[in-house]
């Protein structure tokens, strides 16, 4: 069964600084890990989707890896900005054929000005 | 063009009553998925729609949960005899073709509160 951890729930930075979320897995067997970004009392926008053939993505300041082997995605954002507050999260296709992700509680980030 | 819509945005019931939750998704996508997303837990996946068939109802809780999907796009979520642990954010999210191969886009979700 996938299970989908983040770390750290919450995360304060100032705005400007490069900053690292970290996902982890338990189930490698995935067809794709997906970050995604949730604003308050809003759905959820999908930032970067990585198959698992594939090492990272990137989109404008945000990069996403995924190393299969150890079960673990980090989501880096470079240089923060205010507007860059929300809650991420990952989610893991859970394997066996089965077509739903597993999501993970999320990390609820603040950028301060 | 339009994104992903569900109604009502918000919906107050009392105990035992039935609900009916709505998503229009977008135009063209084949795969259609709810998520239940309660207060501090993460989304819980509930059912995957491709086309009008539902492959995958792992996730509903029970079977007071159903879903159906009309000509390939509006979806219907019904919770009946509603209890107070059925309160959380419904969320329903479609993508072009084959379900996880594609991203996921999401609607902004009904807020269901059972009193």
């Amino acid at each position: 069964k996938q299970e989908v951890t983040q770390i750290p729930a919450a995360l304060s930075v100032p705005e400007g600084e490069n900053l690292v979320l970290n996902c982890s897995f338990t189930d490698s067997a995935i067809y794709n890990l997906q970050w995604f970004r949730q604003d308050p009392g809003k759905g959820l926008t999908s930032l970067l989707l990585i198959q698992s053939s594939q090492r990272e993505q990137t989109s404008g300041r945000l990069n996403a890896s995924l190393d299969k082997s150890s079960g673990r995605s980090t989501l880096y954002i470079a240089a923060s900005q205010p507007g860059d507050s929300a809650t991420y999260l990952c989610a893991a296709t859970s394997g066996g054929g089965s077509e739903k992700l597993v999501f993970g509680k999320g990390t609820k980030l603040t950028v301060n000005p | 063009g339009a994104g992903v819509s569900q109604s009502p945005s918000n919906k107050v019931t009392e105990k035992g009553k039935d609900v009916e939750l709505r998503c229009d998704p977008i135009s063209g996508h084949t795969a259609l998925y709810w998520y239940r997303q309660s207060l501090g837990q993460g989304l819980e996946f509930l059912i995957y729609f491709q086309g009008n068939s539902a492959p995958d109802k792992s996730g509903l809780p029970s079977d007071r949960f159903s879903a159906e999907r009309t000509g390939g796009s509006v979806s219907t979520l019904t919770i009946q005899r509603t209890q107070q642990e059925d309160s959380a954010v419904y969320l329903c999210a479609s993508s072009l073709a084959q379900g996880i191969r594609d991203t996921q886009y999401f609607g902004p979700g009904t807020r269901l509160t059972v009193l």
